[in-house]
């Protein structure tokens, strides 16, 4: 099955850019995607990569995406307080007629002053 | 996009009772997926519900302990049986979105999640 894998945790100023890295392992993934969690609050879908793509910009977010390699990475620049949260690199699974999403584990990002 | 609602936003709840979870969207959708959130963790999917037919359930969850309707196009319900503590978490319902296109792109947008806590 699809293994997806993310660092915990990644400390970053404000100001500078923020890079969380996630790597999986089912290759025929057609779409990859990063979700935000604030805390107490539910999961916000932040943009998302088709795989046939190796980079989608959006406003201050940057999706690298090297297929070959598994990997994926969400850019965020200029980092913000308002941007500390909990980001979740998600990974679809065709299975049953659908798409089951697999998550990593989350990566927690704290900006400080 | 989807605006997703859930009720009740949070409970405390005491062991052996159970709780129903209720999810609104505000357009028909196909397909709805529950999931779970431990404490810390990630998120796991429960099980995927469409109109009029059984849900679909992953491994490791049962219909017995999560038993979910789907009445609707709009709305699903998640009940969580006989609590136990283990079963502390956030419970969030989620749906699929698909857009034309070349590309196809399938979006899954998630509601605010039900806090629960079992004592």
């Amino acid at each position: 099955g699809e293994d997806v894998e993310q660092s915990l945790f990644l400390s970053v100023r404000e100001g500078d850019s923020s890079v969380i890295n996630c790597t999986y392992t089912d290759s025929s993934s057609t779409y990859l995607y990063w979700y935000k969690q604030e805390p107490g609050a539910g999961l916000q879908l932040l943009t998302y990569i088709f795989s046939n793509m190796d980079m989608k910009q959006d406003q201050r977010l940057t999706v690298l995406l090297n297929k070959k390699d598994k990997h994926l990475s969400l850019r965020i620049a200029d980092t913000q307080t308002g941007d500390s949260a909990i980001y979740f690199c998600a990974v679809p699974m065709f299975s049953g007629g659908y798409n089951k999403l697999i998550f990593g584990a989350g990566t927690r990002l704290a900006v400080h002053p | 996009s989807a605006v997703i609602s859930q009720k009740p936003s949070r409970d405390i709840c005491q062991r052996g009772t159970s709780l129903t979870i209720q999810c609104q969207v505000d357009s028909q959708v196909t397909m709805m997926f529950w999931y779970r959130q431990q404490p810390g963790q990630s998120l796991t999917l429960i099980a995927t519900a469409n109109q009029g037919s059984e849900a679909t359930y992953e491994s490791g969850f049962v219909i017995d302990k999560f038993p979910i309707s789907r009445p609707n196009l709009t709305f699903s319900t998640l009940t969580v049986s006989n609590m136990s503590p283990e079963d502390s978490s956030i419970y969030l319902c989620s749906v699929e979105l698909t857009s034309g296109g070349n590309l196809g792109s399938y979006e899954q947008y998630f509601g605010p999640g039900t806090r629960l806590t079992v004592t």
